[in-house]
């Protein structure tokens, strides 16, 4: 139990176009979502909370028109960057949490490269 | 903000080894939670604490929450080469709240 999946696993694409990551709970429902990225030897960089239904609130120093988030279900977020620039290359995560329960699942991670 | 002090960075163990790495707060947290990540792949939970001097097993792995609520280690015993992995402790506040990273352990396992 407990999966989370998230699509593609890797994307590249070029400067000035968007790319859209699905992230999904497969066997639970999500109430949160959590939006990380990693950069290479480093630890998880918090970019965003998403509650189903209602505004994903953003940390500081991240752009909330670049890095659109959707929560529109308790399975499904997504996390639309927006002009993707080639610094925006990264490996971001997701992470689901039910509301009942206090552990966090991540999903597998997508690879973006800008070109 | 919150921060995690996670130590050691790095260990190189002999295979069959036991391996220990902790944890420390400068503030409490309800939740300690340990994390292994393998390159390419998102973190996989091993461990949730959630009471203060909670000691909880899951095979090999031990890990326990600080009396102080401030800290945690974890301990791997009988090393074997799968373990090789980066270990992330993570605290959390409550309920569905951000949880927070160490900077890691990166373990190397040589058989």
């Amino acid at each position: 139990g407990a999966v989370v999946s998230q699509h593609p696993s890797w994307v590249i694409c070029k400067s000035g176009t968007s790319v859209k990551i699905e992230c999904r709970s497969l066997d639970f429902q999500a109430t949160t979502m959590f939006w990380y990225r990693q950069f290479p030897k480093q630890s998880l960089m918090l970019m965003a909370t998403s509650n189903e239904g209602s505004k994903a609130t953003y940390e500081q120093g991240v752009e909330k028109d670049k890095f659109l988030i959707n929560h529109a279900s308790l399975t499904l977020s997504t996390l639309t960057v927006t002009s993707a620039h080639p610094e925006d290359s990264s490996f971001y995560i997701c992470s689901a949490q039910a509301g009942y329960l206090y552990e966090q699942y991540f999903g597998p991670g997508t690879r973006l490269t800008v070109t | 903000g919150q921060q995690l002090n996670q130590s050691p960075q790095s260990m190189f163990i002999q295979e069959g080894e036991d391996v220990s790495m902790n944890c420390t707060s400068s503030s409490i947290f309800n939740t300690w939670l340990w994390y292994k990540q393998d390159p390419g792949e998102g973190p996989v939970l091993l461990i949730a604490l959630y009471k203060a001097g909670e000691l909880t097993s899951n095979g090999r792995l031990t890990a326990q929450f600080g009396i102080t609520r401030k800290d945690s280690f974890l301990n791997i015993s009988a090393s074997i080469p799968s373990d090789v992995g980066i270990y992330f402790c993570a605290g959390q506040d409550s309920g569905n709240t951000p949880l927070v990273f160490g900077k890691g352990t990166r373990l190397s396992v040589i058989a």
